[in-house]
C-alpha cells in the first residue's frame, strides 16, 4: 500500500461549522504533513508531525487544529473558518522527518467555506 | 532558507516534440531537489528526485531532469511530449526546519500544455 488517503474529497462548510479532515497512510511513515494550496499556486506547509508529535506549526491560525491519534492517522479540525480559507488541503507523509526520500501526497480535500 | 524558482508560468509544446520545464535553485549545502506533477483537482504525484550521484536523473512517465551545479539548475525534460502530459509541474527543494524535520518548498509552478 503506497497511498495516502484523504477524506472527504470535497467539503462545504459554513463559517460557524466545525468539521474535520482526515488523512491515513499504512506505509509506516513517521512524518506527516498538512499543506494548503490555493488555485494555481504552490502548496504551502501548515503543520509537520514527527513521530506523532507536532514539530512544526507554520504560524497557522488557531481555527485550524491538527491532531495525530496514531502513526497512521492525521486529522485537521476546522472551526470558525473564513471564506479565504477555501482551498485544497493536502496531506503528505514521508518515511522519517529527516529523510531525503520523496513525500507521498494524498488527493486532497477541496474545502469551500461559505 | 532554500528556494527554487520556475521562471515560466506556462510552456506550450506540440505533441511529439521535446519539452523542457525550467527550475533554478538557491541552497546552502547540498541540494535535495524534486519534481512533482499535479493534474486538475488532484494531489501531487512524484516524478523524480536528485540527492547525489549522476547529474541526469530518470523518473516516472519518461521524464528526466538534469542537475547542473554551475548553473544551479534542475530542468525537467522529456524527449517526446504527449497530450496527457498537460498538467501543472512543480519543482521543489527539501528545506530543513529548525524545530526538526523537513519540508518541501515549492516553486510557483509551470503549466505545461501539449497540443496536437
Amino acid at each position: 500500500d503506497t497511498e495516502v488517503t484523504q477524506t472527504p474529497k470535497h467539503l462545504v462548510m459554513g463559517m460557524t461549522n466545525k468539521k474535520s479532515l482526515k488523512c491515513e497512510q499504512h506505509m509506516g511513515h513517521r512524518a506527516m504533513y498538512w499543506y494548503k494550496q490555493k488555485a494555481k499556486k504552490p502548496p504551502e506547509l501548515m503543520f509537520v508531525y514527527s513521530y506523532e508529535k507536532l514539530s512544526i506549526n507554520e504560524s497557522v491560525p488557531s481555527r485550524f487544529s491538527p491532531e495525530c491519534p496514531n502513526s497512521s492517522l492525521l486529522n485537521l479540525h476546522l472551526h470558525a473558518l473564513q471564506p479565504e480559507d477555501s482551498a485544497l488541503y493536502l496531506c503528505a507523509s514521508s518515511p522519517s522527518p529527516d529523510s531525503g526520500t520523496k513525500a507521498f501526497f494524498g488527493q486532497g480535500t477541496r474545502l469551500t467555506v461559505v | 532558507a532554500q528556494s527554487v524558482a520556475q521562471p515560466e508560468d506556462q510552456v506550450n509544446v506540440a505533441e511529439g516534440n521535446p519539452l523542457t520545464v525550467k527550475c533554478t535553485y538557491s541552497v546552502s549545502g547540498n541540494p535535495y531537489l524534486f519534481w512533482y506533477v499535479q493534474y486538475p483537482n488532484r494531489g501531487l504525484q512524484f516524478l523524480l528526485k536528485y540527492i547525489t550521484g549522476d547529474n541526469l536523473v530518470k523518473g516516472s512517465y519518461g521524464f528526466e531532469a538534469e542537475f547542473n551545479k554551475s548553473q544551479t539548475s534542475f530542468h525537467l525534460k522529456k524527449p517526446s511530449a504527449l497530450v496527457s502530459d498537460s498538467a501543472l509541474y512543480f519543482c521543489a527543494v527539501r528545506d530543513s526546519l529548525t524545530g526538526g524535520g523537513n519540508k518541501l518548498t515549492f516553486g510557483t509552478g509551470t503549466q505545461l500544455k501539449v497540443e496536437l
